[in-house]
């Protein structure tokens, strides 16, 4: 079985715009959660989502959101971007024993 | 607010010895995760433990989980180089729930 799929890989933005992450679970998987991981605040909960529905949603301001699509795909967007983003952003899909799975992740990289 | 701890945060250790790391948790969970990540890399789930007295095994590590101490141990045994990487614990309260994570355990192996 194919694993889960992030891209792009990296990415380098400046300040003040705006980025788009794409995330393909593993197939069967209806469960998308999204992590971000930087040296300062470890690894922090976005959000998850299932069946296209947002069921989770961590402790991050509205500039960060996500949705889901009817192919369990899923896409996070950061808008007005800050310096303080640049983190790894990580994708995770579960199926039906809820273990999370993830993926290589996407390393931002805000200027 | 769930809160996970590990200890240590860095660990040094020479080839062949033993060693533990720990994992408090705040909350009641039975469900406990730890994960292996590799620099600039992602998270690599290593065992999932579900229920009070739980002890998994893989290769030289053993986890175990104590629900009513909330403490979960992985223990290395006869340490090898390539075991050097990053190790987290995580807790989650149940079936769609997200991830907390401890703020992990920097293991280096040195011959």
């Amino acid at each position: 079985k194919a694993g889960v799929t992030q891209t792009p890989r990296y990415l380098i933005k400046t300040r003040g715009q705006q980025v788009t992450l794409s995330c393909s679970p593993i197939s069967g998987h209806r469960s998308v959660s999204w992590y971000q991981q930087t040296p300062g605040q470890g690894l922090q909960f976005l959000f998850e989502y299932f069946s296209e529905t947002q069921r989770n949603k961590g402790n991050f301001p509205g500039r960060f959101s996500g949705r889901q699509f009817s192919n369990s795909r899923s896409e996070m967007n950061v808008s007005t971007l800050e310096l303080g983003d640049s983190a790894l952003y990580l994708c995770a899909s579960s199926g039906n024993t809820d273990t999370q799975y993830f993926g290589p992740g996407t390393r931002l990289t805000v200027l | 607010e769930l809160k996970v701890e590990q200890n240590p945060l860095f660990l040094s250790m020479q080839e062949g010895k033993n060693y533990t790391i720990y994992c408090n948790y705040s909350t009641t969970s039975d469900r406990l995760y730890w994960y292996r990540q590799d620099p600039g890399k992602s998270l690599e789930s290593l065992f999932v433990l579900l229920s009070n007295g739980a002890v998994k095994q893989e290769g030289r590590l053993m986890a175990s989980l104590d629900t009513k101490a909330r403490l979960s141990t992985l223990h290395i045994t006869a340490a090898v180089h390539d075991l050097s990487a990053t190790y987290f614990c995580a807790v989650d309260k149940g079936s769609g729930d997200k991830l907390t994570f401890g703020t992990g355990t920097r293991l280096a192996v040195r011959p």
